[in-house]
């Protein structure tokens, strides 16, 4: 079974630094990439980007890049988060999804079909 | 970049009717990169359909989706209880996998 374990959820400061984690199983690694996606409270789902756990290559939605990191470590099939100061406006459950590339006889179909439960991440002074 | 815009924000409907809820983007979608998913408070996001038609595993029947080019919909033919959710289209492919702000399907 494909799993997506996400780390607990995180109360705090502004300007504090923070790393999460989506610790992945049942399937190979290296295969499909990792997206992140935020909600904040009340609010819908934002694509932060991607990373391939292949390479560590990365794509950022603009609205995110400068602010997050994406690594990931091979040798615990394992995702990362991570801000190194981080905004009250941080303030959000955070999901990773498994994203899927699978190829048919006409077209390559794109999906995200396994997500962590989420990790709520409270930043307050 | 493209942009999903998604109407309704809110649709209040009944158990046993029929809902449709539309996704409009601001520029052509290849159809193999749009998704729908279904998300419910405290829950994980679930993928409903992938290449605008094509319903993932355990994706019921009276869930089907339709569209091309800019404008897609996802219709529920007979609602359950258990549908009344939020509902993101996404397009994928090229970054950013932008979402649509999400349609609220509650009960009237």
């Amino acid at each position: 079974e494909v799993q997506l374990v996400q780390s607990g959820a995180e109360l705090k400061k502004p300007g504090e630094s923070l790393t999460i984690s989506c610790k992945t199983s049942g399937y190979f690694f290296f295969s499909h990439w990792i997206a992140w996606v935020r909600q904040r409270p009340g609010k819908g789902l934002e694509w932060m980007g991607r990373i391939d756990p292949s390479d560590s290559y990365t794509n950022y939605s603009p609205s995110f890049r400068g602010h997050v990191t994406f690594s990931a470590d091979k040798s615990v099939s394992t995702a990362y988060l991570q801000w190194s100061s981080l905004n009250v406006s941080d303030t959000a459950t955070y999901y990773c999804a498994r994203r899927v590339v699978i190829q048919s006889t006409r077209y390559y179909y794109y999906y995200m079909d396994v997500w962590g439960e989420g990790t709520t991440v409270s930043v307050s002074s | 970049d493209i942009v999903l815009t998604q109407s309704p924000g809110t649709l209040a409907l009944s158990p046993g009717e029929r809902a449709t809820l539309s996704c409009r983007a601001s520029q052509t979608v290849t159809t193999s990169y749009l998704a729908w998913y279904q998300h419910k408070p405290g829950q994980a996001p679930r993928l409903l359909i992938y290449g605008v038609s094509v319903r993932a595993a355990g994706t019921p029947d009276r869930f089907s989706g339709t569209g091309s080019g800019t404008d897609f919909t996802l219709t529920i033919s007979r609602l359950e209880p258990e549908d009344f959710a939020v509902y993101y289209c996404q397009k994928l492919g090229n970054s950013p996998e932008s979402f649509g702000q999400g349609t609220k399907l509650e009960i009237k």
